[in-house]
């Protein structure tokens, strides 16, 4: 199975903040990646798949790059409610496996 | 409005079975490839298993911890999806979500999630 890594776990930052954060698979998925949000008590939500394409209604704030195993998710001004635990997920083969997430928190 | 609802989650023994079900509304499953993920309470995501389409005609793919266990099955008529549990162990505690996998996208759209807890 291929495995997924995120960086760093978690992290604390402030509105309006850059944010960059980093998914890295053990081998290629060419760009079948996706990138998830989560809020506690509530489901997973698209922001990202294709490693880049937006989801329909998600803030043109969070953009996502990369190709073959390495992968960032940006926030170009983070606000508030940007936190929650991050995810990404390749579907280029089965198992399709996430990464242990990434906690955003605001300071 | 589109939306998925997972129902049929509970509290079962170890070595016990369940069936979940994962209903739709707004749009026609059976279009749309259906996965299921899991998260183990204070845990991570874990995708389990997906259904694909019609065109695909409903072939089914497994995790390593559930195959031979689980079981994916579709049902056009109620335009919904379920997932048998068989053979249940207490690392299956989680709460389970469907989401819906369009071609070329995965989960744009998930279920509230259903609690799934195994313990004697």
């Amino acid at each position: 199975a291929i495995r997924m890594t995120q960086s760093p776990s978690s992290f604390s930052a402030s509105t309006g903040d850059r944010v960059t954060l980093t998914c890295r698979a053990s081998q290629g998925v060419r760009s079948s990646l996706a990138w998830y949000q989560q809020k506690p008590g509530e489901a997973p939500k698209l922001l990202i798949y294709a490693t880049s394409t937006l989801q329909s209604g998600v803030p043109s704030r969070f953009s996502g790059s990369g190709s073959g195993t390495d992968f960032t998710l940006t926030i170009s001004y983070l606000q508030s409610e940007d936190s929650a635990t991050y995810y990404c997920q390749q579907y280029y083969g089965y198992p399709f496996t996430f990464g242990p997430g990434t906690k955003v928190d605001m300071k | 409005e589109e939306q998925l609802v997972e129902s049929g989650g509970g509290l079962v023994q170890p070595g016990g079975s369940l069936r979940l079900s994962c209903a739709a509304s707004g749009f026609t499953l059976s279009e749309h490839s259906t996965d299921w993920v899991r998260q183990a309470p204070g845990e991570g995501l874990e995708w389990i298993g997906r259904v694909g389409n019609k065109a695909s005609r409903y072939r089914t793919q497994y995790a390593a911890p559930v195959e031979g266990r689980f079981i994916i099955s579709t049902d056009d008529s109620k335009n919904s999806v379920y997932l048998q549990m068989n053979s249940l162990k207490t690392e299956d505690t989680a709460v389970y979500y469907c989401c819906r996998s369009p071609h070329g996208s995965i989960g744009d759209l998930w279920g509230q999630g259903t609690l799934v807890t195994v313990s004697s």
